[in-house]
């Protein structure tokens, strides 16, 4: 199992692009997150998915934009890029069960927006 | 008011001693999970531990344990005979209601080893 892969690792936009981030997992998790983490912060939740066309906002959505086609793929979606979203994004994966299920995560894409 | 504190940004602790890293959470929620990150300078969040709020042992993973106090919401972390790997960003993180799997985290704290 890869688990959750997330490319690219690093991007540099300039103001007003847009980019889209894509994470995929191959643990057949239900449930998918984005995150993304600011110099010496903890993470804030920017959207979520409980399933294949199934999404929803989280803390910090403003910007951002989701998708949901299959269980596997998860990409996060930036319109006009501001330097506001300069961040580390993470995307995340868990199953949905009663006892206390960690979620996985990937290796970060470190986004620069200039 | 803040979900989950951690109000020690740096701790400094000698090689093989152990640590405590503090974890406050506020919730009304009376189901909820208790989880513990650790982010090493290469940045990948890397799982320790969980606690669920019903749990009536504290939960251990190998050198890792946590102290829970319900009645006081704490949630901390202790790490027996630390190592030098050790040293990295340590996140208490909290999810609410079963169901509902989103993880609201602290702002961390980081750990340094001192050889």
């Amino acid at each position: 199992n890869a688990g959750v892969t997330q490319t690219p690792k690093f991007r540099i936009l300039k103001i007003g692009q847009s980019m889209t981030l894509q994470c995929t997992q191959d643990m057949n998790h239900n449930y998918m997150y984005w995150y993304r983490q600011d110099p010496g912060m903890g993470l804030k939740l920017i959207y979520y998915s409980v399933g294949a066309g199934i999404t929803d906002k989280g803390e910090v959505p403003n910007g951002y934009n989701v998708s949901r086609s299959t269980t596997e793929d998860f990409p996060l979606r930036l319109e006009l890029a501001a330097p506001s979203q300069t961040s580390v994004y993470f995307c995340a994966s868990s199953y949905n069960t009663p006892q206390g299920n960690e979620q996985f995560f990937g290796p970060g894409t470190r986004l620069t927006v200039l | 008011a803040q979900k989950i504190t951690q109000t020690q940004p740096g701790m400094f602790v000698q090689e093989k001693e152990a640590v405590t890293l503090d974890c406050t959470y506020d919730t009304s929620d009376p189901s909820y999970g208790l989880f513990w990150y650790k982010q090493p300078s290469s940045g990948e969040m890397i799982f320790l531990i969980y606690q669920g709020s019903y749990d009536q042992q504290n939960a251990t993973e190998g050198r890792y344990s946590l102290n829970f106090q319900k009645a006081r919401k704490s949630a901390n972390l202790v790490i027996s005979a630390s190592q030098l790997g050790d040293s990295a960003m340590y996140f208490c993180a909290m999810r609410e209601t079963f169901g509902n799997e989103k993880l609201t985290f602290g702002t961390g704290t980081r750990l340094t080893i001192i050889p």
